[in-house]
């Protein structure tokens, strides 16, 4: 399967800030998704990342609020805007290709003061 | 809305003390439940696909049972090193995001020595 990196691994960030975190796989991909783990909770699909054109996004999830971008197969962002402690949260990216499996990147955790 | 829970939410065994995890699930058209593991830090680690009832797979001391309302992820003889978060999720055949894999919270097995 893929490798998968995410940056930053971690970050602490203050209210009111925005934090862009990168996911890298090493080989091209079809699908990119973002999902986010809050703790004690399932994890949520934030958006699908689509190549070329703008993100799907999940009912509750707006993009002005976690805009994502997606320049080629092997690369995906996503921005965490105007922050508020409520976004503290593992975020994750995961991929699929040519089937019905997602695999998932080692996660970013956000923590907003 | 498709929904997915998991029981127990905690599970303590001893060394050599098979076990069963439940995840039990509505979806409106079953594509496919996936199992997951999940490290303390970690991104999910991908482990089974089923996707119709009565199918099962097996990999070393896990195997994975479906049938049209829930699924087991037997553990038979489980190692300390099988501690772990283990996540159950589904997709649906239809939707606005195709992919989407809708998780439950997960069990937590702890194997004592």
């Amino acid at each position: 399967s893929a490798v998968i990196s995410q940056k930053p691994s971690r970050d602490i960030c203050q209210r009111g800030t925005s934090l862009t975190i990168q996911c890298q796989v090493d080989s091209q991909v079809t699908m990119m998704f973002w999902y986010r783990q809050q703790p004690g909770q399932s994890l949520t699909l934030i958006a699908t990342a689509n190549q070329g054109s703008e993100a799907t996004y999940e009912s509750g999830f707006v993009i002005d609020k976690f805009p994502i971008s997606r320049p080629n197969l092997t690369f995906s962002t996503l921005t965490v805007s105007n922050m508020s402690p409520e976004d503290s949260s593992i975020y994750l990216c995961s991929v699929s290709s040519g089937s019905y499996e997602q695999y998932f990147g080692p996660g970013t955790r956000l923590t907003v003061t | 809305e498709d929904q997915v829970t998991q029981s127990p939410e905690a599970l303590r065994l001893q060394e050599g003390e098979s076990s069963s995890l439940n995840c039990s699930y509505t979806v409106s058209g079953l594509r496919g439940l996936f199992w997951y593991r999940q490290d303390p830090g970690k991104g999910p680690e991908f482990l089974f696909t089923l996707y119709s009832a009565g199918e099962e797979k097996e990999k070393e001391r896990l195997k994975a049972t479906l049938t049209k309302k829930e699924s087991f992820l037997h553990i038979t003889a489980p190692k300390p090193e099988d501690s772990a978060t283990y996540l159950c999720a589904v997709q649906a055949e239809s939707g606005g995001s195709n992919y989407k894999l809708t998780f439950g919270k997960g069990t937590l097995l702890t194997v004592n020595p």
